[in-house]
């Protein structure tokens, strides 16, 4: 099935280090979600975007909607060793039959070094 | 907690089985979602309800089939099991019918076929 374009695909990073991924995808989107989902758990949302160019933060987490409405990025600042896990992107729009399509990136896995 | 339960947690079946997985949204929530996480795999979208109503369609095998009951809980049932539909199969809900709701996860049911 169709999935969104995640970069990086995995990473590790030294606690306290900024961390910036982003999603991409050939079409455009409404909304974009950001996910974080721990091992054997569900994804958790993080941040919603509903327009493109909107900038929006949660605690360290900071999410952009492009302004092409074909990509979106997170960063989060000062990682700490709870962030690891894998983090998904969503793009939730409309398709060209006219159906609602929901669409996950391939996610970035994140490991934090203390 | 998101909210969302889901049941049963793990299944082990046979090849050629057929399950069936619950799924109850948030209360006041109308929508339900289902998806599948094969191993280190994205979020492949299956199928959504609306207030008991087929809404939207994604990867779902002829084999899958859902509903969304009057109490708004969903099951998907899936037939003639085969090795390759071992894997995580999630729940969701919002509160909206459109794409532009942010989605809640449940816990997943996890679905090994031997």
């Amino acid at each position: 099935g169709q999935q969104l374009n995640q970069s990086p695909q995995s990473m590790f990073i030294q606690e306290g280090e900024d961390v910036s991924m982003n999603c991409t995808s050939s079409s455009i989107f409404n909304t974009w979600l950001w996910y974080k989902q721990d091992p054997g758990e569900g994804p958790v949302l993080l941040i919603a975007l509903y327009k493109a160019g909107e900038l929006t933060s949660n605690g360290r987490l900071t999410a952009q909607f492009g302004i092409t409405r074909k990509d979106s990025f997170l960063n989060i600042s000062a990682s700490i060793p709870s962030d690891v896990g894998i983090y998904f992107c969503a793009g939730l729009g409309i398709s060209t039959s006219g159906t609602y399509k929901y669409i996950f990136g391939t996610g970035t896995r994140l490991k934090v070094l203390a | 907690d998101s909210g969302v339960t889901q049941t049963p947690k793990h299944l082990i079946t046979a090849t050629g089985q057929r399950v069936t997985l619950r799924c109850s949204p948030r209360s006041g929530d109308l929508s339900v979602y289902w998806y599948q996480q094969s191993l280190d795999q994205g979020l492949q979208f299956l199928i959504q309800y609306y207030n008991g109503e087929e809404r939207a369609k994604g990867n779902i095998l002829e084999r899958f089939s859902a509903q969304q009951f009057p109490d708004l809980h969903s099951e998907l049932n899936l037939s003639s099991l085969e090795l390759g539909d071992s894997a995580l199969y999630f729940c969701a809900s919002s509160v909206g019918e459109t794409s532009s709701y942010e989605q809640y996860f449940g816990p997943g049911t996890r679905l090994t076929v031997t």
